[in-house]
C-alpha cells in the first residue's frame, strides 16, 4: 500500500528566504507526482506535476524534483513571500490505480513579513 | 483551465438528516470522479471512485450505504451522506479526471473547491 510522508509538518520562515519541502513515498512504481497548494478552508490548486520519467519541473519561483528510485520529491520555493503561506500537499498516483491519488499530510507554511 | 464546481460550499444540518453534495465538471466530460474527505489539519483521504454509468468503488472502511454516490452523467456526480451524524462533519472534496491529455500528454485531475459539512 502506498504511503506518502511529508516533512516538516509545519514551517515558519521570514520573507525572502528560500525553502525546501520534502515528500517521500513507499512504492516507487508511481505514474506521476503532484504538488498542490491548499489555502485554509479551500480546495486544491495544482502547482506542479512531474511524470515518472522526469526529474524536475519548474514554474516561476517553484521547482519540484523527483527521485523515483529513492522515493523522494522536494519542492523548492525561492524568495518566499507572505502570499506563499498555505498548506502544501504532495500526492502520487501509481500505475495500477489509474488516476487515484494518495496524499501526504501536508506541510503548513507560514511566511512572515 | 478546466473547472470543477461543488454545491453547496457550506451546509449545516441536524443529526439524522441526509445531505447531498454535487460535483460538476464544467467544460469537459469526466468519466471518472473521485470523492475525498479531509478532517481538520489532516490530509485528503480517498473515499470512493465514481464511474459514469456504473457503481462506485469504495475504499476500505468507507460505508457504501452511508455515503451514496451517483454518477448519472459525464458532468455530474453526487455524494449523499445519509443519516448524518456529528462525526461525519468534515470537508468533502471531489475531483474529476479529464480523459483527454492536456498537460504533458497525461490525464489531469481537477479538484473542486470543497464542501464543508457541519452536523449538529
Amino acid at each position: 500500500k502506498q504511503e506518502v510522508t511529508q516533512i516538516p509538518a509545519a514551517l515558519s520562515v521570514p520573507e525572502g528566504e528560500n525553502l525546501v519541502l520534502n515528500c517521500s513515498f513507499t512504492d516507487s512504481a508511481i505514474y506521476n507526482l503532484q504538488w498542490f497548494r491548499q489555502d485554509p478552508g479551500k480546495g486544491l490548486t495544482s502547482l506542479l506535476l512531474i511524470q515518472s520519467s522526469q526529474r524536475e519541473q519548474t514554474s516561476g519561483r517553484l521547482n519540484a524534483s523527483l527521485d523515483k528510485s529513492s522515493g523522494r520529491s522536494t519542492l523548492y520555493i525561492a524568495a518566499s513571500q507572505p502570499g506563499d503561506s498555505a498548506t502544501y500537499l504532495c500526492a502520487v498516483s501509481i500505475k495500477t490505480s489509474g488516476s487515484r491519488l494518495t496524499f501526504g499530510e501536508g506541510t503548513q507554511l507560514t511566511v512572515n513579513p | 483551465g478546466a473547472v470543477v464546481s461543488q454545491h453547496p460550499s457550506w451546509v449545516i444540518c441536524k443529526s439524522g438528516t441526509s445531505v447531498k453534495i454535487e460535483c460538476r465538471s464544467l467544460d469537459f466530460q469526466a468519466t471518472t470522479m473521485f470523492w475525498y474527505r479531509q478532517f481538520p489539519k489532516q490530509s485528503l483521504m480517498l473515499m470512493a471512485t465514481s464511474n459514469e454509468g456504473s457503481k462506485a468503488t469504495y475504499e476500505q472502511g468507507v460505508e457504501k450505504d452511508k455515503f451514496l454516490i451517483n454518477h448519472a452523467s459525464l458532468t455530474l456526480s453526487t455524494l449523499t451522506v445519509t443519516s448524518a451524524h456529528p462525526e461525519d462533519s468534515s470537508f468533502y472534496i471531489c475531483s474529476a479526471r479529464d480523459p483527454i491529455p492536456r498537460w504533458d500528454n497525461q490525464e489531469t485531475q481537477y479538484f473542486g473547491p470543497g464542501t464543508r459539512l457541519l452536523v449538529l
